[in-house]
């Protein structure tokens, strides 16, 4: 069956470091992978999207990689701040249904100062 | 822009009555939404897939009868928890696909339900 690791429940780092979570996943060919927040109580919000054939995505402090050899997706977050605290989740997309996506199981990252 | 509502934000129902939670995508039309439930500390698990103007494609394991979605409009679902139970007490997200892109979803704030 198809599964998606986030391999970290937990994260804690001190601030102005980089943050790098991870992504596994097996069973599964996504045509795209994607990167979420979630603050306790809320929905998800979009950060990154990266398709099969790309490697790399930058936006400002945060970069995605994708290697579909390994089926991983390792997440950046550089010079990290309190306010980065969150769970991160990886969602990998276009199986049966194209805007279908199955979710990871997340990890929870704190910022100390 | 690509703003998703819910409502209610939070809602307590006794054993045995329906609820119906709303879905709105307010500035976009959206031929897909999504419905998903998530437990303390775990990920979104995908309850249904809902198309507008015919039947939700339900994931595996999750009762059709129970969980009742109608996409009546390109900009609303409602999912309606018949016969709540304190099990079924959870948090509900949905989430929209705006016409004619394939890969974006916009997210709700989510609905929490309590079965008492």
């Amino acid at each position: 069956s198809q599964k998606i690791e986030q391999n970290s429940e937990a994260l804690n780092i001190q601030e102005g470091k980089t943050a790098t979570l991870t992504c596994n996943y097996t069973n599964y060919s996504p045509a795209y992978l994607q990167w979420y927040r979630q603050d306790p109580g809320r929905g998800p919000v979009f950060l990154l999207l990266i398709r099969e054939n790309e490697k790399e995505k930058r936006k400002e402090r945060l970069k995605v990689t994708f290697d579909t050899t390994l089926k991983q997706s390792l997440f950046h977050i550089t010079a990290s701040q309190p306010a980065d605290s969150a769970t991160y989740l990886c969602a990998l997309g276009g199986g049966s249904s194209a805007s279908k996506i199955i979710f990871g199981s997340g990890t929870r990252l704190s910022i100390r100062p | 822009g690509a703003v998703v509502s819910q409502h209610p934000s939070w809602v307590i129902c006794k054993s045995g009555t329906s609820v119906k939670i709303e879905c709105r995508s307010l500035d976009f039309q959206a031929t897909t939404m999504f419905w998903y439930r998530q437990f303390p500390k775990q990920s979104l698990m995908l309850m249904a897939t809902s198309n507008e103007g015919s039947k939700a494609t339900y994931e595996q394991g999750v009762e059709k009868d129970k969980f009742l979605i109608n996409h009546a409009s390109l900009t609303l679902s409602t999912l309606t928890v018949t016969s709540a139970h304190p099990e079924d007490s959870s948090f509900y997200i949905c989430s929209a696909n705006p016409l004619g892109a394939t890969y974006e979803q916009y997210f709700g704030p989510g609905t929490r339900l309590t079965v008492t």
